[in-house]
C-alpha cells in the first residue's frame, strides 16, 4: 500500500541542525510533487515546503525561507528536509505528504506519521 | 497570503445528528479546497478534494459544498468515531499552501 515514513527527529538545541528523512513506497515516487508540513504541540497545520517530482522546483514557507532546504532523491524513493539554525518555535512534528500528481496545484494524499523535533536548550 | 478562517473553533454534537463545519477564504480560491480529518495523536487524512469530491474510502455520510470564499463540511448521521480536528486547506494559490485553524469536533 502506499506509505511514507519520516525519520530523523528529536531534540535538538537552537542554532544547531537537523535532517529529516521521508521514505516512499507502494507508488511511483517519481511521478509525484511532496510536501513537508508541521504541527506545533497542540496547534494546527503549517505548510513547510514542497519539492516537484523531478526536484527542479522548491518552494517554501516564508518562516522557514534560507534556514530549510527540501529535496529529494528519486532513487532512494526518499524526501530530505534539511534544516539549519533552528528556533525554540520551529519545535513541532514533521510530516510528509505526498501530492496528488505531479501538479503543485494539488491537495495532500496521503502523509506520512510524522517524526517530532523538539528544539531546547 | 490566502487566509482560512473556520468555524466555529469547537463543536459538540450527539451521536446520529448532523454537524455542519465551515470554512471561509480571504478570496477566492474556486473550489482548489481540501478537508482533512486528524483524530488524536494521529496524522490527518483526506476526506475531501476539489471543495465536494469524496477522497477513496471516505463514507458517503461526509460531503462538502461551496466556491469561491465559502465552504461547508457536513457530517451527517454523526458517529463516535467522527471526533476529531477537522481542517480546510486551499490549494489555489501558493506558497503558501494554507490551512484553517481547525475546528474540533466532538460526539
Amino acid at each position: 500500500q502506499v506509505q511514507l515514513v519520516e525519520s530523523g527527529g528529536g531534540v535538538v538545541q537552537p542554532g544547531r541542525s537537523l535532517r529529516l528523512s521521508c521514505v516512499a513506497s507502494g507508488f511511483t515516487f517519481t511521478n509525484y510533487a511532496v510536501h513537508w508540513v508541521r504541527q506545533a504541540p497542540g496547534k494546527g497545520l503549517e505548510w513547510v515546503a514542497v519539492t516537484s517530482y523531478d526536484g527542479s522546483n522548491k518552494y517554501y514557507a516564508d518562516s522557514v525561507k534560507g534556514r530549510f532546504t527540501i529535496s529529494r532523491d528519486n532513487s532512494k524513493n526518499t524526501l530530505f528536509l534539511q534544516m539549519n539554525s533552528l528556533r525554540v518555535e520551529d519545535t513541532a512534528i514533521y510530516y510528509c505528504a505526498r501530492a496528488y500528481s505531479s501538479n503543485l496545484n494539488n491537495w495532500f494524499d496521503p502523509w506520512g506519521q510524522g517524526t517530532l523535533v523538539t528544539v531546547s536548550s | 497570503e490566502i487566509v482560512m478562517t473556520q468555524s466555529p473553533a469547537t463543536l459538540s454534537v450527539s451521536p446520529g445528528e448532523r454537524a455542519t463545519l465551515s470554512c471561509r477564504a480571504s478570496r477566492s480560491i474556486s473550489t482548489n479546497l481540501a478537508w482533512y480529518q486528524q483524530e488524536r495523536g494521529q496524522a490527518p487524512r483526506l476526506l475531501i478534494y476539489g471543495a465536494s469530491a469524496r477522497a477513496a474510502g471516505i463514507p458517503a455520510r461526509f460531503s462538502g459544498s461551496g466556491s469561491g470564499t465559502e465552504f461547508t463540511l457536513t457530517i451527517s448521521s454523526l458517529q463516535s468515531e467522527d471526533s476529531a480536528v477537522y481542517y480546510c486547506q486551499q490549494y489555489n494559490d501558493w506558497p503558501p499552501y494554507t490551512f484553517g485553524q481547525g475546528t474540533k469536533l466532538e460526539i
